[in-house]
């Protein structure tokens, strides 16, 4: 059964720190892993995703990482804001077909102070 | 990225009663949309799988007759809490499935009293 974890479970940063968010999962065989944002009492919105057969993306101030074989992605911030205060959640998806589901961390909550 | 929608975003009833929560892909068919709840301070869990046109698939543990699920199109799933209890209270997020990603909803804050 698979398992995700993320560390810390919470963060507090001064605003223009740069840092790093951690997701580990013990099965190896996943299809992809994506990161997700949550703002309190809102829904998800999806911030990257990491086919199994890449090693990162980017998007403006957010880098993700993975190395699938040793089971860790990393979620890298730079120039922190206000703004990115939120929930850090990683999922991994098993494989690709229509009803594989998503495994979640418990997220990491992020605030970033002015 | 695609859109999901949720209708309510919250709703408050009085136990015993039924709740359905709608889901609605809007820019795209998703023939696989997932159900998810979330207690405060921890992560999702999925409920259950719901393919279009087809009985949805529950997890463990979660009571397929009290969380009635139908995926009637390719653009809308419904979920329907029955006789509706405290301990259901919780958020409730959907998920439709567009290419290799999932999009989610904004989801539903369901408080029973």
């Amino acid at each position: 059964k698979q398992e995700v974890t993320q560390i810390p479970a919470a963060l507090s940063v001064p605003e223009g720190e740069n840092l790093v968010l951690n997701c580990s999962f013990t099965d190896s065989a996943i299809y992809n892993l994506q990161w997700f944002r949550q703002d309190p009492g809102k829904g998800l919105t999806s911030l990257l995703l990491i086919q199994s057969s890449q090693r990162e993306q980017t998007s403006g101030r957010l880098n993700a990482s993975l190395d699938k074989s040793s089971g860790r992605s990393t979620l890298y911030i730079a120039a922190s804001q206000p703004g990115d205060s939120a929930t850090y959640l990683c999922a991994v998806k098993r494989e690709e077909t229509s009803g594989s589901r998503l495994t979640f961390g418990e997220g990491t909550q992020l605030t970033v102070n002015p | 990225g695609a859109v999901v929608s949720q209708h309510p975003s919250w709703v408050i009833c009085k136990s015993g009663t039924s709740v359905k929560i709608e889901c609605r892909s809007l820019d795209f068919q998703a023939t696989t949309m997932f159900w998810y709840r979330q207690f405060p301070k921890q992560s999702l869990m999925l409920m259950a799988t719901s393919n279009e046109g087809s009985k949805a698939t529950y997890e463990q543990g979660v009571e397929k007759d009290k969380f009635l699920i139908n995926h009637a199109s390719l653009t809308l799933s419904t979920l329907t809490v029955t006789s509706a209890h405290p301990e259901d209270s919780s958020f409730y997020i959907c998920s439709g499935r567009a290419n290799y990603e999932q999009f989610f909803g904004p989801g539903t804050r369901l408080t029973v009293l």
